[in-house]
């Protein structure tokens, strides 16, 4: 079972602002990174560390950590970000990996 | 511009060993700031993280794999590869290569993240 929890899907009208959320006991020492995975593609990293964004994300994608929960915030979501988000961090021994289950986003 | 590429057989027989590579271009592995990871997807289902190496050798597995898994790293060809033994149909999956960032820590927070990705490849476990 995955040591980060997220919801299993959300929806969005076109335009308005979602947030994705992963909890986990590790991510009050650890920061998120987030990753949007569209079908038959790989994933993309969208967010990382206190709110990194890499090259060519837009920024309507921003990121905020709060206690044990992460956060993944669409302002303005447009058609083509509907896709599943996975969380990431460590686990509990900080010395492997682990993904969130994933949040379907549907734009409406 | 830095890019992954994997490689290896899609059809694997049960309980035998799947060996893959991943050829980097565009960079040097040997690279003091990053490491580089194997991740899979089953079909339908979310991501597992398998392992994370350096250029050095140094190696980190995901512990429900470790006793199946071994990432090893060629600097000399730019590559490093996955072995995954006792295959089972639960392997079946896409098999993602991937770099990742060395660990930043500020303020007692620390982060690090899979910033490129190969376009993966499809492993299917089957008689």
């Amino acid at each position: 079972s995955s040591e980060l929890t997220q919801d299993p899907a959300v929806s969005v009208a076109l335009g308005q602002t979602v947030r994705i959320t992963c909890q986990g006991d590790t991510l009050g020492r650890y920061y998120a990174s987030w990753y949007q995975q569209k079908p038959g593609r790989a994933p993309v990293l969208v967010i990382y560390g206190k709110m990194n964004r890499p090259s060519g994300i837009p920024d309507r994608f921003s990121g905020s950590s709060s206690g044990n929960t992460a956060s993944l915030t669409i302002t303005g979501a447009q058609a083509e970000d509907e896709a599943d988000y996975y969380c990431n961090s460590r686990d509990s021994g900080g010395n492997h990996w682990v993904f969130g289950g994933g949040t379907k986003v549907t734009v409406l | 511009q830095l890019q992954l590429q994997e490689s290896g057989p899609g059809l694997v027989k049960p309980s035998e060993t799947l060996s893959l590579t991943c050829t980097m271009s565009g960079g040097s592995i040997r690279s003091n700031s990053h490491y580089w990871a194997w991740i899979r997807q089953p079909p339908g289902k979310g991501l597992e993280w398998i392992g994370n190496i350096y250029y050095s050798g140094s190696t980190s597995y995901n512990p429900s794999l470790t006793s199946r898994v071994t990432i090893s790293v060629d600097t000399s060809k730019n590559q490093f590869s996955l072995r995954l033994s006792s295959l089972t149909a639960a392997d079946t999956a896409i098999y993602y290569c991937a770099r990742r960032l060395g660990e930043e820590c500020h303020n007692n927070n620390c982060y690090d993240a899979f910033d490129i990705w190969g376009q993966g490849t499809m492993v299917i476990v089957s008689p």
